[in-house]
């Protein structure tokens, strides 16, 4: 079983709608949260931060449960310029690197 | 730019060279890491450098693979006799700090005919 697990999608759905994605961990001792965004054949950049109460971002906002060990992250009002894959990505502070899940594809058309 | 830089962004070679991977973090950040994304596969984490402590090389995945970084500042990563499954593109990544957020550049696409 991977560390990170996500839905690999696609997702498509119509510009304007609210998509929804998920994430789940496996090792508690992850304690930092994070959610990159990754265009095709780019690098993946930094979309934002997870924390512990939930934080909003614009259109979008991150959701922490950590009883459950699960992530979330919610886009409203899509636009065609969010599809892209969205990746999970946590972080053990024992350790300094990321761990990645696979990604969501999402696809927002017109 | 002001971004991490890597170079070359494409690399061709035939299986048994040894290759060579430089990047060059954002001024000023203390860290330095490697990850690779192989074709369908998520990111995997290689290894760190922070300032002039050991580095992490935890997730190398075999002893053909090895790093350093020179002065604090610009790293190279080095594949001998490579293989062709280590084809994929290999991204650098830098931060402030250990702790810190982490900026990726736009990698090396590695290819072993």
């Amino acid at each position: 079983r991977k560390e990170v697990e996500q839905d690999p999608g696609p997702f498509n759905v119509p510009e304007g709608a609210t998509v929804a994605f998920n994430c789940t961990y496996s090792n508690s001792a992850s304690q930092s949260f994070f959610w990159y965004r990754q265009d095709c054949r780019k690098e993946p950049k930094l979309l934002m931060s997870v924390y512990s109460s939930g934080n909003e971002d614009g259109r979008f906002t991150a959701q922490l449960n950590r009883a459950s060990q699960y992530i979330s992250l919610l886009i409203r009002d899509s636009k065609l310029s969010d599809s892209a894959t969205y990746l999970c990505v946590v972080r053990r502070d024992s350790s300094y690197k990321l761990i990645f899940g696979s990604g969501t594809r999402l696809l927002v058309r017109p | 730019g002001a971004g991490v830089s890597q170079s070359p962004s494409n690399k061709v070679t035939e299986k048994g060279k040894d290759v060579e991977l430089r990047c060059d973090p954002i001024s000023g950040h203390t860290a330095l890491y490697w990850y690779r994304q192989s074709l369908g596969q998520g990111l995997e984490f290689l290894i760190y450098f922070q300032g002039n402590s050991a580095p992490d090389k935890s997730g190398l995945p075999s002893d053909r693979f090895s790093a350093e970084r020179t002065g604090g500042s610009v790293s190279t990563l080095t594949i001998q006799r490579t293989q062709q499954e280590d084809s994929a593109v290999y991204l650098c990544a830098s931060s402030q700090e250990l702790n810190q957020p982490q900026h990726f550049g736009d990698g090396t696409r590695l290819s072993i005919l």
